[in-house]
């Protein structure tokens, strides 16, 4: 079935260095993207989105890859500070009948140490 | 003030109990969404509404309905409540194209005992 998939759901980084959280996801029909950050107590936060016409969008200290050959996300993060732990989501919206609707990985737990 | 309100934030109701959250959204929205959150899980979609009029089931719809009052308020029941029920709900809005985002509400962490 469509299902969106994260590869390591643990990341441990120091802080200053730069974290790659991965992302996998099986519908080939699907046309939008989009990374969540969710800190502890909290709902969902948006980060940075990308549409299927694009491999590559840049925010703030944030950038979005996206190969869809091989059906994968990746989120970076530069220079990665202790205020960026938190939980990690993609998701993706696959258009059609689900237009509108985003199906969500599992998350990562991204930990930044001082 | 928040753009997605839920309330209540925390709950604890016993098995067999009907329940209701309620969730109210400020940023003039068409479209909401309720989600559970279990560990390791992540979100996933309970029901969801485009309009006023328009309610979909999600993919864990069995146990649960709910009402769209408005166009700012969109509510969840748990007819009757069960342990395996317990769990962290999120509503969301979002307005549609061009953009998908989705703008969470800060929660409700549900206990069934």
């Amino acid at each position: 079935g469509e299902s969106v998939g994260l590869h390591l759901p643990t990341l441990s980084v120091q802080e200053g260095d730069n974290s790659i959280i991965n992302c996998a996801y099986s519908n080939s029909a699907s046309d939008y993207f989009i990374w969540y950050k969710q800190e502890s107590g909290k709902g969902p936060q948006f980060i940075i989105d990308i549409r299927s016409n694009m491999d590559k969008r840049q925010g703030q200290r944030v950038t979005v890859l996206l190969n869809k050959t091989v059906k994968h996300l990746s989120l970076q993060i530069a220079a990665t500070q202790p205020g960026d732990s938190a939980v990690y989501f993609c998701a993706e919206n696959a258009g059609g009948t689900s237009y509108g609707k985003l199906t969500f990985g599992q998350g990562t737990i991204l930990t930044v140490h001082p | 003030d928040a753009d997605v309100t839920q309330t209540p934030r925390n709950r604890i109701t016993k098995t067999g109990k009907r329940i209701m959250l309620e969730c109210s959204q400020t940023k003039g929205h068409d479209r909401m969404y309720w989600y559970r959150q279990d560990p390791g899980l992540g979100l996933r979609l309970i029901y969801y509404s485009f309009d006023v009029k328009d309610i979909n089931k999600g993919e864990i719809s069995d146990g649960y309905s709910v009402s769209r009052q408005a166009q700012a308020k969109f509510s969840l029941s748990l007819e009757s409540a069960i342990p395996n029920q317990t769990a962290l709900y999120f509503c969301a809005t979002s307005g549609g194209a061009p953009s998908y985002e989705q703008y969470f509400g800060p929660g409700t962490r549900l206990t069934v005992t």
